[in-house]
């Protein structure tokens, strides 16, 4: 049973036109971050959730943002879509910040029109 | 800044052979290594975690060691079968300065393994 559950799988929005990726979790770990892939890049880190403590990478665009209503739910809002946002958005979970292994989603693969 | 770098970018190997991958990191002040395995247009599923402690963890047909001092971890794969192509990734999680620490992926050796 998949235990990061991200939806929807694929999504296609507009230019400028706000979108929210959901992600899921029945591990009940503490620690939860979303990602960015682009297509033959490695992933990178937008920002991740310690419980409700919401930590922002440096060179995140103000564009996206997040919300962590509950353990188990985190969301990814893009308020203003660019062509340049079109990736794959990766859900992770872990136990703990330090030594603790990842625990990825299937990802949602985004295309901006 | 930490930087992770895989070679080969890209292998393709007949099936039944032995095969080692490559990760290279330049900053040893690491927590752990960990290596995934990503189908495409798929998430990543982790294979293998190594502690900065430690020096090499098994899985089966994997095996992941770990030279912390000289910035290297290998992936070997036995035995590759044709369900092994996918895209391999390394991850880093490393000591920032005033506290916390990073995740940094390097960007991945895509395997093939032939009939």
């Amino acid at each position: 049973d998949a235990m990061v559950i991200q939806n929807p799988r694929y999504q296609v929005t507009q230019f400028g036109k706000p979108v929210t990726l959901s992600c899921s979790q029945t591990l009940n770990h503490n620690v939860m971050y979303w990602y960015q892939q682009k297509s033959s890049q490695a992933p990178k880190l937008l920002f991740h959730y310690y419980d409700k403590d919401f930590n922002n990478e440096a060179d995140t665009p103000d564009n996206f943002q997040s919300r962590r209503p509950n353990t188990s739910f985190c969301f990814l809002d893009i308020r203003s879509p660019g062509l340049g946002d079109a990736a794959m958005y990766l859900c992770a979970t872990s136990r703990d910040r330090g030594s603790e292994k990842l625990f990825f989603g299937s990802g949602t693969q985004l295309s901006v029109l | 800044k930490q930087e992770v770098t895989q070679i080969p970018a890209a292998l393709s190997v007949p099936e039944g052979e032995n095969l080692v991958l490559n990760c290279s990191f330049t900053d040893s002040a690491i927590y752990n290594l960990q290596w995934f395995r990503q189908d495409p247009g798929k998430g990543l599923t982790s294979l293998l975690l190594i502690q900065s402690s430690q020096r090499e963890q098994t899985s089966g047909r994997l095996n992941a060691s770990l030279d912390k001092s000289s910035g290297r971890s290998t992936l070997y794969i036995a035995a590759s079968q044709p369900g092994d192509s996918a895209t391999y990734l390394c991850a880093v999680r490393r000591v920032l300065t005033g506290g916390g620490n990073k995740l940094t992926f390097g960007t991945g050796t895509q395997l093939k393994v032939e009939l």
